[in-house]
């Protein structure tokens, strides 16, 4: 199985911040890696696939990068809005494995 | 507007039974791999199964295996979760999840089930 490690777990930060997270895979994944954000008590949304691809209606702010088994997710300007969990999943292979999220809070 | 909605959770003693259900609307259900994803209380997301268009192609979590069996009706739109031999570490809220083709792109709200005697 493929594991999937996100850092940091958690993280403070204030409104207009640029905010990266990243996504360590166990094994290289060749971009087969989608993010998500999820607010409490709410599904998981999906920002990103391909690593860097911005699924349709989110905001430019967000982008992806990286290749091989690391991965990150930037927030250019973090807007109030943003502060969610964030997971990286890969879909290289199966079993399908999700990171075990970053919390983004207020600072 | 693509819908999945999620019914079928509950409370339930250990070693019980649940069949979940999703129906799905909005989009050509036969057309799309489908999924279950879950998330215990206050923690994160755990890809539970997988099933392919045609159910040619169905995959299991290992936690899961052998108690859990998933299924679709394309002709009622909808996707099946059946677990059996339930524990309390499958407390959890469980999503139904579209997949193209293997990662998340739209989710259902969840239902919530719970293993306690």
């Amino acid at each position: 199985d493929i594991q999937m490690t996100q850092s940091p777990s958690s993280l403070s930060a204030s409104v207009g911040d640029r905010v990266t997270i990243t996504c360590r895979a166990s094994q290289g994944i060749t971009n087969s890696l989608a993010w998500y954000q999820q607010k409490p008590g709410k599904a998981p949304n999906l920002l990103l696939y391909a690593a860097s691809r911005l699924e349709s209606g989110v905001p430019s702010r967000f982008s992806g990068s990286g290749s091989g088994t690391d991965y990150t997710l930037t927030i250019s300007s973090l807007q109030p809005e943003d502060f969610a969990t964030y997971y990286c999943q890969q879909y290289y292979s199966n079993p399908l494995t999700f990171g075990g999220g970053t919390k983004v809070e207020i600072k | 507007e693509v819908q999945l909605v999620e019914s079928g959770g509950g409370l339930v003693k250990p070693g019980g039974s649940l069949r979940l259900s999703c129906a799905a609307s909005g989009f050509t259900f036969s057309s799309y791999n489908m999924n279950w994803v879950r998330q215990a209380p206050g923690k994160g997301l755990e890809w539970v199964s997988s099933i392919s268009t045609s159910r040619s192609y169905i995959y299991y979590a290992d936690s899961l295996k052998g108690r859990i069996t998933i299924s679709r009706d394309n002709a009622k739109n909808s996707l099946y979760l059946q677990m059996s031999s339930l524990r309390a570490e499958d407390t959890a809220v469980y999503y139904c999840a579209r997949a193209t083709p293997d990662y998340f792109d739209f989710w259902g709200q969840g239902t919530l089930v719970t293993v306690s005697s």
